[in-house]
């Protein structure tokens, strides 16, 4: 079955220390996303990529970093200069551009102890 | 600054009624707009769309109505059936490629 998966599920990161989200999709799209939800908030956007070796800053990119080197996979790093990383992230993927909607990821909690 | 928003944060509606999910909206450049699912412990998934050129937009039970004047758009589901009890999310955009979402409206349908 085709999809986005992201692991893990949950994550628990001290202070200080950077950590890594995977997403991976066996969709076949060209674009992915990166969306963090916090309570009382809708999703925003933190990286976009359209295309392999190219991706673009969202709104709230600051403290964190992706990488685009394989069409099945969009990593996002959350480094310690994130001043609040405890959220739900939310990978998606496009087959050309949100316009055609997204397939979203089930999520990752991290939460920053 | 929130450019979509949903005001209401629940909605119980009966069986069988029908249920409105209202989204206003800030940007007149936005052109395209969605409508997204949402079940706890899992990833929103896309339910219908409508871009400015429409006003109304229909997909079997799902209605998406748009007020460009008002800047307001709505969802309506009818008949309201228990698997519809969800978080709704209605995002914009004015680009195709960043959408801005709403906080979500969290629907329960009574059996």
């Amino acid at each position: 079955d085709g999809g986005i998966t992201q692991s893990p599920k949950y994550l628990f990161r001290k202070e200080g220390q950077n950590v890594t989200l995977s997403c991976e999709q066996n969709l076949n799209h060209d674009a992915m996303y990166w969306y963090r939800q916090d309570p009382g908030q809708g999703l925003r956007l933190i990286y976009y990529s359209q295309i392999v070796n190219d991706f673009q800053k969202g709104d709230i990119a600051e403290g964190y970093s992706v990488s685009r080197e394989k069409k099945e996979s969009f990593p996002l790093t959350v480094t310690s200069a994130q001043k609040n990383p405890t959220a739900f992230y939310l990978c998606a993927s496009s087959i050309g551009g949100a316009i055609w909607g997204y397939t979203f990821g089930s999520g990752t909690r991290l939460t920053v102890v | 600054d929130q450019q979509v928003k949903q005001n209401s944060p629940s909605l119980s509606v009966q069986e069988g009624r029908i249920s409105i999910l209202n989204c206003d909206y800030t940007n007149s450049m936005f052109d395209y707009f969605l409508w997204y699912k949402k079940y706890p412990a899992e990833g929103p998934t896309f339910l219908i769309s409508i871009s400015s050129i429409k006003d109304k937009n229909e997909d079997g039970r799902f209605t998406v109505f748009l007020n460009k004047s008002a800047k307001h758009l709505s969802l309506h589901i009818v008949p309201s059936q228990p698997g519809d009890s969800a978080v709704y999310f209605c995002a914009a955009s004015n680009t195709g490629n960043q959408f801005y979402f709403g906080t979500g409206t969290s629907l329960t349908v009574i059996p």
